[in-house]
């Protein structure tokens, strides 16, 4: 099983700051199948990026996704209020597909 | 537009049985594979179980193999989850996701709003 270990577990940032979330993988992750989702308390987890550095259906430009192999980095351009949330990243080359822990980006 | 909804969480016994759905609508179900993924009080999401678009394969997490069975039919647009000898580590909100079909299942482009499983005597 390929554990994701995502840090720092907390970031504590201004609006219109830039936010820098790392994923690191145990293993490669087989066709950098590697996604992240934002979610705000209460409800379910959004899709944001998919194969690493894809931005899905209807997300703003300033969520960016880079990375390969074993580390993979999720960037927020400038924070707008509502990017305060937890963001988890989730490998899907490996059974099992698994999720990091997940790191929560808290107004400063 | 694209939804997904699910029921049938609740209050039920150590060693008791619960059974959920997932209503969905908005897209040809019956093209994607579908998921059930778990999110305990307070903790990270968990995988708990997928299932192709014709019922042909399935798979489970350790964590519930042998105690749930995924299924669903797409002549009603619908998936569940048959969950027995529950556990008090099996409490969590339960959440139904669809596959986005960007490589061999793809990551989860929409999810249900979640239903709450309780385990507790």
């Amino acid at each position: 099983e390929i554990v994701l270990t995502q840090s720092p577990g907390t970031l504590s940032l201004s609006p219109g700051e830039r936010a820098t979330l790392s994923c690191r993988a145990s293993q490669s992750v087989s066709s950098n199948y590697l996604a992240w989702y934002q979610q705000i308390p209460g409800q379910a987890p959004r899709l944001l990026i998919y194969g690493a550095s894809s931005r899905a259906t209807g997300i703003p430009d300033r969520f960016s996704g880079s990375g390969s192999g074993t580390d993979f980095t999720l960037t927020i351009s400038r924070l707008e209020p509502e990017d305060f949330a937890v963001y988890y990243c989730h490998q899907y080359g490996s059974s099992p597909e698994t999720f990091g822990q997940g790191t929560k980006v808290e107004i400063k | 537009q694209v939804q997904l909804v699910e029921s049938g969480g609740g209050l039920v016994k150590p060693g008791g049985s619960l059974r959920l759905s997932c209503a969905a609508s908005g897209f040809t179900f019956s093209d994607y594979y579908m998921s059930w993924i778990r999110q305990a009080p307070g903790k990270g999401l968990e995988w708990v179980s997928w299932i192709s678009s014709s019922s042909s394969y399935t798979n489970y997490a350790d964590s519930v193999k042998g105690r749930f069975t995924i299924s669903r039919d797409n002549a009603k647009n619908s998936l569940y989850l048959q969950m027995n000898s529950l556990r008090a580590e099996d409490t969590a909100v339960y959440y139904c996701a669809r596959y986005d079909n960007s490589a061999y299942k793809g990551a989860f482009d929409y999810w249900g709003q979640g239903t709450l499983v309780t385990v507790s005597s």
